[in-house]
């Protein structure tokens, strides 16, 4: 079955920890995106990549860092800076980044203490 | 910039009808629309691009009117299976999707 897959699906980590968000996807889509979701804000937009090996800063960058080695793989890191992690995080895909579906994956909900 | 939604919330009676706006500032090529069950993901519905086309999906359906740089959802003869949060988002040709904060529609028996 093709698919977007997050894991793990709850995160929990104190605070000064770097955490890294896996996102894989078995869709051969070449563009893949990360979300943050906070209650009545809808879904913003962290990075973003349109290829293997390129990737751009979204709305809210700071605080992350992202990685594209691999088309099926675009894992995000959580850093110290980042002010306010806690948040439920979202990751999906398209088959190329025009005007094109996205499939979003389950999610993973990242609690900092 | 995120575009904006209306109403935030509606409440509808199985068989009822409900439309959700959203209004960008800027031009678009595209608007996308999805809804969202709770603790789930978001789960897409429909794109409309630049042209002004009407889309319909099952009794949902969509209109985009790039003049005004506005697109209206309309659910007809609600059924429960339509409650959720539906969010609309907005190209505008930079290869990124800008999202509303979101419309919570509830469908009671």
């Amino acid at each position: 079955d093709g698919g977007i897959t997050q894991s793990p699906k709850y995160l929990f980590r104190k605070e000064g920890q770097n955490v890294t968000l896996s996102c894989e996807q078995n869709l051969n889509h070449d563009a893949m995106y990360w979300y943050r979701q906070d209650p009545g804000q809808g879904l913003r937009l962290i990075y973003y990549s349109q290829i293997v090996n390129d990737f751009q800063k979204g709305d809210i960058a700071e605080g992350y860092s992202v990685s594209r080695e691999k088309k099926e793989s675009f894992p995000l890191t959580v850093t110290s800076a980042q002010k306010n992690p806690t948040a439920f995080y979202l990751c999906a895909s398209s088959i190329s980044p025009f005007a094109n579906e996205q499939y979003f994956g389950p999610g993973t909900r990242l609690t900092v203490t | 910039q995120q575009p904006v939604q209306s109403p935030q919330a509606v409440i509808l009676r199985e068989g009822e009808d409900a439309v959700i706006n959203c209004s960008s500032s800027k031009a678009l090529y595209s608007v996308h629309w999805y809804r969202q069950k709770h603790g789930e993901a978001p789960v897409f519905l429909m794109i409309l691009l630049k042209g002004g086309e009407q889309k319909g999906h099952d009794k949902i359906s969509a209109s985009f009117n790039e003049k005004k740089q506005q697109s209206s959802l309309y659910l007809t003869a609600s059924q429960l299976s339509y409650s959720g949060t539906y969010f609309c988002g907005t190209e505008d040709g930079d290869y990124k999707l800008s999202f509303g904060a979101g419309t919570t529609v509830t469908v009671r028996a």
